[in-house]
């Protein structure tokens, strides 16, 4: 499972845009990239999957650039509500992946 | 839609103690996992399954066990508990791998070793 490095911490204030980069320098050919998003006293949730591109749905954005070593996950116009602790996960389909997560990073959202 | 529940919420143990933890989930999916969050830390997996019957050992299995006889509803148990174990624990099942599979996670069961 390809290990993956972000910022321990980030601010921001409401209204603006919150880019969170991982690097996962070895990932895989099979490997996928997954954020999940965790609040205080709760499960972490999944908020996006991708395998390159460009993926967006209703709640994020996900930038994979061509070599696939770094990918960033894009939260829109943040509200206070998006305080949260987000983990950047890196795997592939095989039979046996662990999902494994890492620190995470804590996204602090200010008024 | 239930999800994935997990009991119970809370306990407190003595040391020495044994306990077990249950996870339910009624989303057939295949695939199931214990992970263990401390304070300000990330989650760490404990064991995982990859279907009935089946489990394997994670990152920190040690003083852990499990067990996976009904494809819905996986097992966590502490045998002889340590005050190294107090932690909030969270369950989570997946149709297929972790790796393209969105995972569920329940709502966590909070576990104090005194």
């Amino acid at each position: 499972l390809a290990k993956t490095t972000q910022p321990i911490s980030m601010d921001s204030y409401e209204g603006q845009e919150v880019n969170i980069t991982c690097s996962h320098n070895n990932i895989a050919t099979n490997d996928y990239i997954t954020w999940y998003q965790q609040f205080p006293s709760q499960g972490p949730r999944f908020i996006i999957q991708g395998y390159k591109t460009k993926v967006t749905n209703e709640v994020a954005s996900l930038f994979i650039p061509a070599d696939r070593k770094s990918s960033t996950l894009s939260l829109p116009r943040v509200s206070l509500s998006d305080t949260a602790v987000y983990y950047c996960l890196v795997g592939e389909g095989n039979a046996g992946n662990m999902l494994t997560f890492g620190g995470g990073t804590r996204l602090m959202v200010k008024p | 839609n239930a999800g994935v529940t997990q009991t119970p919420k809370f306990r407190v143990l003595k040391t020495g103690q044994s306990m077990t933890l249950l996870c339910a989930q009624d989303m057939n999916h295949e695939y199931m996992y214990w992970y263990r969050q401390d304070p300000g830390m990330g989650l760490r997996l404990i064991h995982y399954s990859v279907g009935e019957g089946t489990t394997a050992k994670g990152e920190v299995p040690d003083g852990y066990n499990v067990s996976r006889l009904k494809k819905q509803n996986f097992l966590l148990g502490l045998e002889s508990a340590a005050p190294s174990q107090t932690s909030v624990y969270f369950c989570a099942s997946s149709y297929g791998t972790g790796g393209i599979s969105e995972a569920f996670f329940g709502q966590g069961t909070r576990l104090t070793v005194v």
